[in-house]
């Protein structure tokens, strides 16, 4: 149990430019759940896989978000034309599908918009 | 809906002395709760989790969890705390259904005095 891994650590990006962050699950994970969190505030959920589909959205994850997991094991988050808004703590999580089965979160892709 | 309030944003105690971090939940249904801690630029880490069986929880470090339905509380306490116990804590709330999304309170921060 490697544990969950985010890559990258952090993210300055200008304005206007796309981002995209990758997520390695503990592998026998099925359920990856990605976060995001301001400071001073809690995590929000933004979405969630099983397995490669995507089965719920927040209204927080606007249409210049968008999330995969091709295989079912990493996932992908790329947000496009970034805006300062989106200045955040982007984490990961997984966890088995049984029920009420933990989350173990990564450290997080902290992302600065210039 | 499923929501949880923390009773207080910052804790300061003394390096041996109890504490307590206050948690207040809403849910239509008997919750999954959870708390989590967050040092400095990292993940989350599960302390403990209560999913319907003993209502006193215990913990990793020493941490523990009582929950009081008729309260509506699930605070988190530790008998002596050690200047490594200083971190940021979420109480969190199962969002219910089938994706196991996580709901978070604001978060207490946890200051530890030598």
């Amino acid at each position: 149990d490697t544990g969950v891994s985010q890559d990258p650590r952090h993210k300055i990006t200008k304005r206007g430019q796309n981002v995209t962050f990758r997520c390695d699950p503990i592998s026998e994970h099925n359920r990856l759940y990605w976060y995001r969190q301001t400071l001073g505030q809690g995590p929000e959920f933004l979405t969630y896989f099983q397995n490669e589909a995507q089965l719920e959205k927040s209204r927080l994850l606007s249409d210049r978000f968008s999330a995969e997991r091709p295989k079912g094991s990493f996932s992908t988050l790329e947000i496009q034309r970034t805006e300062q808004g989106d200045s955040a703590m982007y984490l990961c999580a997984s966890s088995g599908t049984g029920h009420n089965q933990p989350q173990h979160f990564g450290d997080g892709t902290r992302l600065s918009i210039l | 809906a499923q929501s949880v309030t923390q009773l207080d944003s910052h804790v300061s105690v003394s390096e041996g002395t109890p504490v307590l971090l206050r948690c207040n939940y809403s849910s239509s249904y008997s919750p999954s709760l959870f708390w989590y801690v967050q040092h400095p630029n990292k993940g989350l880490q599960l302390l403990l989790k209560y999913t319907s069986a003993a209502t006193l929880v215990k913990g990793i470090n020493g941490f523990e969890a009582e929950f009081k339905k008729s309260e509506t509380s699930f605070h988190l306490t530790k008998p002596s705390a050690h200047m490594s116990d200083a971190a940021e804590y979420f109480c969190v709330v199962s969002g219910g259904g089938n994706t196991g999304k996580l709901i978070f309170g604001q978060g207490t921060t946890l200051q530890v005095k030598p």
